[in-house]
């Protein structure tokens, strides 16, 4: 499975917009790459995912530079309750795509 | 349309004791997975299931066991309760691969 790297914490503003990176250098042509987020005592929440393509949907924005190699998730207008751990996650292909392998994430802190 | 329930909502048990974590969806999911969450660490995969009647071990399987008579229930049972299951667990469903996974709100259990 291709492994991930993330920041393990950033800040931002109340109101900017927060842009999270995520490499993943060793990613094969058919992985996805999903974004999950876990606010405090919660279950992971999904987000957004994608292959090669930008996406963007009513929560989030995923840029995927065209090597593939990272992506940056964005929250275009971040507030608080957007404080939460992201997770990167790189779903695997073939017979072990029910697995999800979860890093540490980045620790997101929205202040006001 | 609940999404994942998972119950009860919290948990204490005795050394040795065993009991079964309940995890329900109203979703039609095929896809099923238990995850175990421990303090400052990511989520590790327990079991999963694919349809009803066919389950199979994630990274931590041991003193777990789980079944799958119907698609909507999964429950996860503890064997003989030990202070090293005291954990978070999730329940996790998916549609299919190109879909992200709706996790429950999960069950704190604690073993003394």
């Amino acid at each position: 499975d291709a492994k991930t790297t993330q920041p393990p914490s950033m800040d931002c503003a109340e109101g900017r917009a927060a842009n999270l990176p995520c490499n993943h250098s060793t990613i094969s042509g058919n992985e996805y790459v999903y974004w999950y987020r876990q606010i405090h005592s919660q279950g992971p929440q999904y987000i957004i995912h994608g292959l090669k393509n930008n996406e963007t949907n009513e929560m989030a924005s995923l840029i995927i530079t065209e090597d593939r190699k990272s992506s940056t998730l964005i929250l275009p207008h971040a507030t608080l309750r957007d404080t939460a751990v992201y997770y990167c996650i790189v779903r695997p292909s073939g017979g072990s795509n029910y697995k999800l392998t979860f890093g540490k994430g980045t620790l997101l802190t929205v202040n006001p | 349309n609940a999404g994942v329930t998972q119950t009860p909502k919290f948990q204490v048990l005795k050394t040795g004791q065993s009991m079964t974590l309940q995890c329900a969806q109203d979703m039609n999911h095929e896809y099923m997975s238990w995850y175990r969450q421990d303090p400052g660490m990511g989520l590790r995969l327990i079991h999963y299931s694919v349809g009803a009647g066919i389950t199979d071990q994630g990274e931590v399987p041991n003193g777990y066991n789980v079944s799958r008579s119907t698609t909507e229930d999964f429950p996860l049972r503890l064997l003989s309760a030990a202070p090293s299951q005291t954990s978070v667990y999730f329940c996790a469903s998916n549609r299919g691969y190109n879909y992200g996974y709706t996790f429950g709100s999960g069950t704190r259990l604690t073993v003394v």
